[in-house]
């Protein structure tokens, strides 16, 4: 079974911090995404990654950045944080060939005080 | 790019009636369509998915029907049960990229 595995459950931090969000997948997957889910507006995706060191803008990937130095693990970066970025954080992990499903982790609540 | 609708928003059905999801897509392109269920504090899980050489698929109380011509796609849930209560997530892609959501149905199951 498939296992992504997101570093924290929840977390809050300030306004103004840097914030790193982990995300790790067991099944060697090579695609890899970040999604924010916010109540009304659906998973929304920020950035998304097809290979190591690859990466590739969402639709809403202002105010983040990621980094992909290892296929299993994917990291979504909040490099100042805003209060308008507290939201749940999912991360998800697929396989390469065309129409796999998503494998989802437990998702990361972050709030910015 | 791809844009996918999902009505309705909320939906609440009396225990054992059933339940139709419905979702619209605008990229002819696209080919693949999964449903998600989301239960309240739990990650999204896949429940079907259809692939666009197939018109229906059904999976014991839970069937997915989908019309390429109209690009439209259905969730339907028979003989509902307080434990289908959940968000439930339709979403679409072309070949390898991306899945694009639409914006959930509050599903609550009545008993």
């Amino acid at each position: 079974d498939v296992k992504v595995t997101q570093s924290s459950r929840y977390l809050v931090k300030r306004t103004g911090e840097k914030v790193f969000l982990e995300c790790v997948q067991d099944m060697d997957h090579e695609n890899m995404f970040w999604y924010r889910q916010d109540p009304g507006l659906g998973l929304r995706l920020i950035y998304f990654s097809y290979d190591v060191k690859m990466k590739e803008k969402g639709d809403i990937p202002e105010g983040y950045s990621v980094s992909r130095e290892k296929k299993e693990r994917f990291s979504l970066i909040l490099e100042s944080a805003s209060t308008n970025q507290t939201s749940m954080y999912l991360c998800a992990s697929s396989a390469v060939s065309s129409n796999q499903p998503q494998h989802f982790g437990d998702g990361t609540r972050l709030s910015i005080l | 790019g791809e844009n996918v609708e999902q009505h309705p928003s909320t939906l609440s059905v009396q225990e054992g009636d059933s339940a139709v999801i419905k979702c619209t897509y605008s990229d002819s392109a696209s080919n693949y369509f999964p449903w998600y269920k989301q239960e309240l504090g739990k990650r999204p899980q896949l429940i079907i998915d259809i692939r666009s050489n197939v018109g229906e698929k059904k999976d014991q109380r839970i069937a997915v029907t989908l019309n390429k011509t109209a690009k439209h796609f259905s969730l339907h849930i028979t003989e509902t049960q307080p434990e289908d209560s959940a968000v439930y997530f339709c979403a679409a892609s072309a070949g390898n990229t991306p899945l694009v959501f639409g914006k959930g149905t509050r599903l609550s199951v009545i008993a």
